[in-house]
């Protein structure tokens, strides 16, 4: 089975500074996907970005990128130029090329601070 | 603007009542989720449909029942809830890919449902 961890509850960030979401996950699976979703305070899940672990290139969208490391199972999120509206709580998810459903983690609480 | 929406947005229901939830995706899209989240804690998987027909059921009580009329539609039908069933109840869509994987996961906005 498997299993996805953020270590870090909560955390805050100034607005305009840059910040990291810490993920980690367990699996035997070679290939899999791996997401940031956030969820605002209006409780809408908001997919942030993807990753194909068979891609060694990591993920960006905007101010958002990945650092991915595959071998250390690890998968975090950089925010770049935070925005109060980065606000909101983060899970991090994982699924298996041909699974059917997403192994959530337990969500990191982000504040950006003006 | 999401492409899933979801009515009502609140339900407040007595643990006698009977009552839907309703789901409606419009990215054609052959798989569509329920999931049950608490305050504070992750979405938790209820079921999951794979072209219209029931593949995941994540065990969950008799009293919710979810229906699936077509692919763009998903109901999840309450009944004899219990207070502790409060929660959000979000519902998602994503495309199904070659051998039946499935990709990321497009979510509405949820349901805010109080028992009393």
């Amino acid at each position: 089975a498997q299993t996805v961890t953020q270590s870090q509850p909560e955390m805050s960030v100034q607005e305009a500074e840059t910040v990291t979401l810490s993920c980690t996950y367990d699996t035997s699976e070679s290939n899999y996907y791996l997401f940031w979703y956030k969820q605002p305070p209006s409780r809408q899940m908001i997919l942030v970005i993807r990753q194909e672990a068979y891609k060694q290139q990591n993920a960006t969208e905007n101010r958002f990128s990945v650092n991915f490391q595959k071998a250390a199972k690890s998968f975090s999120l950089k925010i770049s130029d935070s925005q109060l509206g980065d606000t909101a709580m983060y899970f991090c998810a994982f699924m298996r090329i041909y699974g059917q459903n997403f192994v959530f983690g337990p969500g990191t609480r982000l504040s950006v601070l003006p | 603007d999401t492409e899933v929406t979801q009515t009502p947005k609140h339900l407040v229901m007595g643990m006698t009542n009977k009552k839907s939830l309703k789901c409606e995706q419009h990215m054609g899209h052959r798989a569509m989720y329920w999931y049950k989240q608490k305050a504070k804690k992750p979405p938790e998987l209820m079921f999951v449909y794979s072209y219209e027909k029931l593949s995941i059921n994540e065990s969950v009580p008799s009293r919710f029942s979810p229906e699936c009329p077509n692919s763009s539609l998903l109901n999840l039908h309450l009944h004899a809830l219990q207070p502790e069933d409060s929660a959000l109840y979000l519902c998602a869509s994503s495309q199904m890919g070659l051998a039946g994987g499935l990709y990321e996961q497009f979510f509405g906005p949820g349901t805010r449902l109080t028992v009393l």
